[in-house]
């Protein structure tokens, strides 16, 4: 089945480590997005990606940084410099080159602080 | 970056009764679209809007683009107790890389 996979769905962080929340996608999609949600709250940008190699900040990218070598896969990672880093975070992708193609997100990992 | 105001903030329904949300933007966007988000899981894309004016229909659902660009609403007729979820607002502008969201509308449905 076609998708976007994010794992895992439960991550915990202790106090100065950093951790890595994986997204893949198999739908051929160029673009992918990391998104943090807080409760009550819409969802804010962290991070984004146009195509393999390329990626730019969002509206709260400080204390995280992502990668993007691959086409289907954009990892983030939660470095120790993110304070607040308990939220629900999701990865979505869409089709680019057909701009208003919408974004279709995972299932979400919840990142909670030990 | 600039969200969208999305009212009510949560809802508490009867089964049967229908339902109307809506959202709006001091700015325009060329797509608006509407989000089911279920505890646990990300959101579902339920109806994408496309022109203004433009009003869309998907089973019991109906969204409309407002004439302005900076509206948009959803209404769920004969709601039923698997309606229940938090429902976000996005507005997209064209040749943009991200979208706006609204803060969500949480429904709840009485059977």
């Amino acid at each position: 089945d076609g998708g976007i996979t994010q794992s895992p769905k439960y991550l915990f962080r202790k106090e100065g480590q950093n951790v890595t929340l994986s997204c893949e996608q198999n739908l051929n999609h160029d673009a992918m997005y990391w998104y943090r949600q807080d409760p009550g709250q819409g969802l804010r940008l962290i991070y984004y990606s146009q195509i393999v190699n390329d990626f730019q900040k969002g509206d709260i990218a400080e204390g995280y940084s992502v990668s993007r070598e691959k086409k289907e896969s954009f990892p983030l990672t939660v470095t120790s410099a993110q304070k607040n880093p308990t939220a629900f975070y999701l990865c979505a992708s869409r089709r680019s080159g057909q701009s208003n193609q919408p974004q279709h997100f995972g299932d979400g990992t919840r990142l909670s602080i030990l | 970056g600039q969200q969208l105001n999305q009212s009510p903030q949560s809802m508490f329904i009867q089964e049967g009764e229908d339902v109307s949300m809506n959202c709006t933007s001091s700015s325009i966007f060329n797509t608006w679209l509407w989000y089911k988000q279920e505890p646990g899981e990300g959101p579902v894309l339920l109806i994408a809007l496309y022109k203004a004016g433009e009003l869309t229909s998907n089973g019991r659902l109906t969204a409309q683009f407002g004439i302005t660009r900076k509206d948009s609403f959803l209404n769920i007729s004969a709601s039923i107790p698997s309606d229940v979820g938090i429902y976000f607002c996005a507005g997209q502008l064209y040749g943009n890389n991200d979208m706006r969201f609204g803060a969500g509308t949480r429904l709840t449905v009485k059977p």
